[in-house]
Parts: C-alpha cells; structure tokens; sequence
C-alpha cells in the first residue's frame, strides 16, 4: 500500500500565481487532512475534511481552499500565491477525526517568490 | 484557545543520558497522542493516551497523561543518536487535531 500520496514534491510559484496540490489515500480513511509546517511553529492545521462531503477549517485558513473530490482524495487550492505561504505542506488522513491517528504523506515544499 | 503548549523548545543532550518533553494544556483534554518526525521526514505516530493517570511504554520511551488530563510527558531513557528528531503532542478533538510546537532533540554521541 502507497499509504497518503502528495504531489508535487517541490513547487516554486510567483507571488499571485495559483495551483492545487494534490492527496490521495488508499487506506479507506473517512478523515483527511492539511497541515502547514514553518520553522518554529509546528504544524498548523488548514482545513480538514471529516468525512466525505464535508469540509471544515482549522486553525490558518485564510488564502487556501479545499475539495474532498471523493472518499480518497483532498486537494489544497492557493488561488493567489504570497510570499507568507511559502512553507512545507503535509497531508494527513485518520479512519476517524479527532481520536484516530494520523497518518502523513510525505509533504510539499513550496516557495513563493 | 485550544493550544498545547510544550517544553523546552530544544534539548541537547549526551547519548546515554535520558529525556523528558512536557505537554501543558489550560483545558482537559479527552485525548492525546504522540508523534516524532525526524529531521526532513513526516511525523509518525507514536502513541494515543486517553485514561486519567495513564502510562504506556515503548522500550526505552514511557509516555504519562495527567490524573487531571491537562498535560501529558514523553520520557526517553538513555537517548541514542537514532533518537534524534522533533516530538510533538498533539491535542484530540472532535473534528481537529491540533499540534503543540514540539521539542528538538539533539544527541551527541
């Protein structure tokens, strides 16, 4: 089994510039969810999506959007590229929110210019 | 809000001597869980605690959740260098799973 599968791996982009980044899971998890990861700060949750069909925001948001397209895939949409969202982005899923552990891809690291 | 908050931030130690992260919440929590990730990797999970008082081991690695269930500890006798990376808890909630800042642990061999 893949287990969480990110693309692309490495992303540079200019400031206003969009593009999505894409998950996928293949172990039949009803939960998925992004995290952003900055020096310092930990890991800070976007969005995250409980089960299929919904979607709910975390604790940073602002400048993102999200699309649980079916059970197996969450995508993560920056419309408009700044500087600020230069980071590493993990994709996680969990057979259950909040008590189920996460199980990570293996990250995205962006860079806005 | 709902932060966790851990300490210390960073930890340097020789290998051989041992290791504690604490995890301190204002608010109880229903669960906690553990994870590390080593330097460019993902986190991995480590351990969920959800009993008042709880203690679970893992070798050389005893994790202990509070008789209040407002903070949590991540305990690593004789460090090694393979135990090298970030420990994160990570607070359980209906819906979200919110990550303290976690502890860098450096060895020295």
């Amino acid at each position: 089994n893949a287990g969480v599968t990110q693309t692309p791996k490495f992303q540079v982009l200019k400031t206003g510039q969009s593009m999505t980044l894409q998950c996928a899971q293949d172990m039949n998890h009803n939960s998925m969810y992004w995290y952003r990861q900055d020096p310092g700060m930990g890991l800070r949750l976007i969005y995250y999506s409980a089960s299929e069909g919904t979607t709910d925001k975390g604790e940073v948001p602002n400048g993102y959007n999200v699309s649980r397209l079916n059970k197996r895939e969450f995508s993560l949409r920056l419309e408009s590229a700044a500087p600020s969202q230069t980071s590493v982005y993990f994709c996680a899923s969990s057979e259950a929110t909040g008590f189920s552990p996460l199980h990570f891809g293996n990250g995205t690291r962006l860079t806005v210019t | 809000g709902q932060q966790v908050m851990q300490i210390p931030q960073y930890q340097h130690v020789q290998e051989g001597e041992d290791f504690t992260t604490y995890c301190n919440s204002s608010t109880t929590l229903s669960n906690i869980q553990w994870y590390k990730q080593r330097p460019g990797g993902h986190p991995v999970f480590l351990i969920q605690l959800v009993k008042s008082g709880e203690v679970k081991k893992q070798k050389r690695l005893t994790f202990q959740f509070g008789e209040a269930k407002k903070n949590s500890s991540l305990h690593i006798t004789a460090t090694q260098t393979t135990d090298v990376g970030t420990y994160f808890c990570v607070r359980g909630n209906t819906g979200k799973l919110i990550f303290g800042q976690g502890t860098t642990l450096q060895v020295k061999p």
